[in-house]
């Protein structure tokens, strides 16, 4: 599966849209990208994947470039509940791992 | 309510002591993994099950078992416990093992083995 790269660390004001970049520079045509988030040693929690286009649902979007090397998570009304680490996932088509790497600390402050 | 459970929740025990991690799911999934996560490393699969009496390594298997006699349920066997199996476990579950399936996780288990 291909490497992600994340910022370790992020700040958002509580209300405004959090913006949370993901590289996957070495991506290939068949791995999707996923994101979970996980609050404070609780189980991960699946938010959202896409392949290559746009994707929204009730949490979140997902902005995944043309050339698919990187990509957006965006909470658009961020609350203190959303403090947590979000992980960038890149994963095969059929693949069942799912491989965590460091992840971004958001930390949504009033 | 669609849920991953795990039992116990928290665990201390000693070196050698046998003991199971319970891992039950009740959304008629056919694929389950055990994850274990430590400061640093992240997130590392253990075992997984496509299904029933189907189970293959993970990533970091050593000192481990894991049986898949029932599609609900996918225990985590220490036969022998050290130290170094000191961790916060996850089950997770999924409907099949594929990119297309999200992952759903139980609420974890702390073990630390003295």
């Amino acid at each position: 599966d291909a490497k992600t790269t994340q910022p370790p660390s992020m700040d958002c004001a509580e209300g405004r849209a959090a913006n949370l970049p993901c590289n996957h520079s070495t991506i290939s045509g068949n791995e999707y990208v996923y994101w979970y988030r996980q609050i404070h040693s609780q189980g991960p929690q699946y938010i959202i994947h896409g392949l290559k286009n746009n994707e929204t649902n009730e949490m979140a979007s997902l902005i995944i470039t043309e050339d698919r090397k990187s990509s957006t998570l965006i909470l658009p009304h961020a609350t203190l509940r959303d403090t947590a680490v979000y992980y960038c996932i890149v994963r095969v088509a059929a693949g069942n791992m799912l491989t965590f790497g460091g992840g971004t600390r958001l930390m949504v402050k009033p | 309510e669609a849920q991953v459970t795990q039992n116990p929740r928290y665990l201390i025990t000693v070196t050698g002591k046998k003991l199971t991690v319970t891992c039950s799911q009740n959304m008629n999934h056919e694929y389950m993994s055990w994850y274990r996560q430590d400061p640093g490393l992240g997130l590392r699969q253990i075992y997984y099950s496509m299904n029933v009496e189907v189970t293959d390594k993970g990533d970091v298997p050593e000192g481990y078992k894991v049986s898949r006699k029932e599609k609900r349920n996918f225990p985590l066997i220490l036969e022998s416990p050290s130290p170094n199996q000191t961790s916060l476990y996850f089950c997770a579950s999924s409907y099949r093992g594929s990119s297309y399936n999200e992952q759903f996780f139980g609420p974890g288990t702390r073990l630390t083995v003295l």
